[in-house]
Formats: structure tokens, sequence, C-alpha cells
């Protein structure tokens, strides 16, 4: 079935760059997301990525997707205390009556 | 954007109680809405999908009995955990994708289930 793996932690200093990264299995896979959440939070989306694309950008997040190797990748520029917490991605197709299937999460720790 | 809402955020209950938790999209219609259910620490788990006007769809290892799902309308769909005990203690998420547009999914807040 449909598997998505990550590291499950990542420690970085203030102003570095971080890279999370992803792999799943289903190649059908149409969706990629990467979502934030906070301790006692629900899910922030932060990105998406249609599979027809290999880089999005927005502001700071830069999701890189190579598709061959179905491996998805977040890297967030200068990353900051306020962006300390777990990452998760996830997968789905197209159809909007399935449901998404999350990696285990990356828990981000940011070093003053 | 498109909201889901969910409520209560938190609740605490006694064991043999019973807890509904409700789901809402706000500006958007849901045919099919999603339970997650998040243990400390980990990933979330699909429990069952939710389908308007029909039976839900559980997962395996999930009791049906137990966790009640009702989606009578297309922007409300409700989990009920009945005669609950203190291993249902856990973060419950519920989902809608947008069936048109993007199919982006959207997340309620999250609900923090205390069985005491």
């Amino acid at each position: 079935g449909e598997d998505v793996e990550q590291s499950l932690f990542l420690s970085v200093r203030e102003g570095d760059s971080s890279v999370i990264n992803c792999t799943y299995t289903d190649s059908s896979s149409t969706y990629l997301y990467w979502y934030k959440q906070e301790p006692g939070a629900g899910l922030q989306l932060l990105t998406y990525i249609f599979s027809n694309m290999d880089m999005k950008q927005d502001q700071r997040l830069t999701v890189l997707l190579n598709k061959k190797d179905k491996h998805l990748s977040l890297r967030i520029a200068d990353t900051q205390t306020g962006d300390s917490a777990i990452y998760f991605c996830a997968e789905t197709l197209f159809s909007g009556n399935t449901p998404l299937v999350f990696g285990k999460g990356t828990r981000l720790s940011v070093i003053a | 954007g498109a909201v889901v809402s969910q409520h209560p955020s938190r609740v605490i209950c006694k064991s043999g109680t019973s807890v509904k938790i409700e789901c809402r999209s706000l500006d958007f219609q849901a045919t099919t809405m999603f339970w997650y259910r998040q243990f400390p620490k980990q990933s979330l788990m699909l429990m069952a999908t939710s389908n308007e006007g029909s039976k839900a769809t559980y997962e395996q290892g999930v009791e049906k009995d137990k966790f009640l799902i009702n989606h009578a309308s297309l922007t409300l769909s409700t989990l009920t955990v009945t005669s609950a005990h203190p291993e249902d203690s856990s973060f419950y998420i519920c989902s809608a994708r947008e069936t048109q547009g993007t199919g982006e999914a959207f997340f309620g807040q999250g609900t923090r289930l205390t069985v005491v």
C-alpha cells in the first residue's frame, strides 16, 4: 500500500537553511503536501506541489520534487526559532474523496 | 481560503460517557470528510472516511460501533466516541477536501480528548 517515509529529527542553527526530506511509494500520487504542527495544535498547510511540477517556491520555502525517485524535500531558508515544529509530508490522489497519507513527521529543532 | 472548523478543541469526559466532535466546512461543500487520530509524538492515522448521506468507511482495526460517524449534510460530519475509555484519549482531527478546484485538503483545529 501507500507509504510515506521521513527522517524523524532535524536540528539546525538559527539563520541556517533546513532541508526536510520525504519519500513516497505511490507513483500515482498527484498532490504532495507539507504541513506544520506546533505543540498541541492542529495542522497548518505550508505548501503543496502538483506531481507535474519539479519545484515550487513560496517566500522562505522551496519544495523540490523528484518524481522518478519519488523524493520530496522542503527547504526553509533563514530558519528561525519560530520554525521549530513537526513537519509532515503527505501525499494523495487528485480525487477529492481520497484521504491524505502522512509520513511520521520530522521534528525540527532550531538552536538560537 | 477554505476553512474547516472543528469543535470542541478540548474535552475532558468521564469513562463510560460519550463525546461528540463536530467538523464543519465553512465555505465549501464537502461530500467526503476524513477523521484522523494522532497519538502523542506520532503521525496521523486515518480512522474513517465520512461520506455524505451514506455510511462511513472505516479503516482496519477501527471499531465502527465505538466511533460513530454521521455525515448528514454537505457541510457537517460528526464523530461520536461512545462509552469512552482512557485509551481513547487522543488528538482527533478532521479533514475535508475540495471536490472541485485544486482538491486541496483542509484540516480542522483538532480536538484533544481526555478520558478520566
